[in-house]
């Protein structure tokens, strides 16, 4: 089955820090989202971007289809950012499948 | 909030025992989808519904059963419970397949065996 490979794994920033989110896949895909999952467990959607670029306040993503891969960017990150970031894709007839995540800790 | 309803949030249990997670999808939506979220295996796809009908399965047991009832809400049955089955179990719905529609997840069931 396709892969998802998500990095870094871990990420440790200062507030008011900018940071770059990978997320790269093994086949081509036809729906690729990015989540945040929060410290209570909520899985958060923050973007559903098959391809293209989406920006929503201080948070902006990136997918390049064609090269297999997407970036999530957080500027000037704030402690409410920190929690766990998901990539998930679904290719045709499956479900979502997930990378493994990074954990951002941001503190202040 | 998502519009993706879980209940109950938490569940204890004892080792052997059955329960029943209950998910409501967002309204109009069609597709419902169930993953296991644990420490050592992440999130993990189960199976998905869409109108009523099994459409996918992932890793899911021989011991777990779901279905979708004619109001779309979902039930995931999960028996002869042992350690392992602790996990956090999501819900997540879409109007169509997510192959060309966003999902959205529900808050989750926070599942404990003892």
């Amino acid at each position: 089955g396709i892969q998802v490979e998500q990095s870094p794994p871990d990420l440790i920033l200062q507030e008011g820090a900018n940071s770059t989110l990978r997320c790269n896949f093994s086949d081509s895909v036809n729906n690729l989202q990015w989540f945040h999952q929060n410290p209570w467990g909520q899985l958060i959607n923050l973007f559903y971007i098959p391809s293209g670029t989406k920006q929503n306040g201080r948070l902006s993503a990136t997918t390049v289809a064609t090269e297999r891969y997407s970036l999530l960017y957080i500027s000037s990150s704030q402690t409410t950012d920190s929690g766990v970031y998901f990539c998930a894709v679904v290719r045709a007839g499956t479900a979502l499948i997930f990378g493994k995540g990074t954990t951002l800790s941001v503190s202040s | 909030d998502s519009g993706v309803t879980q209940t109950p949030k938490h569940l204890i249990t004892a080792t052997g025992q059955r329960v029943t997670l209950r998910c409501s999808p967002r309204s109009g939506d069609l597709s419902v989808y169930w993953y296991q979220q644990s420490l050592d295996q992440g999130l993990q796809f189960l199976i998905q519904y869409y109108n009523g009908e099994e459409r996918a399965k992932g890793n899911i047991l021989e011991r777990f059963s779901a279905q979708q009832f004619p109001d779309l809400h979902s039930e995931l049955n999960l028996s002869s419970l042992e350690l392992g089955d602790s996990a956090l179990y999501f819900c997540a719905s879409s109007p169509t397949l997510t192959e060309n529609t966003e999902a959205f997840f529900g808050q989750g069931t926070r599942l404990t065996v003892v």
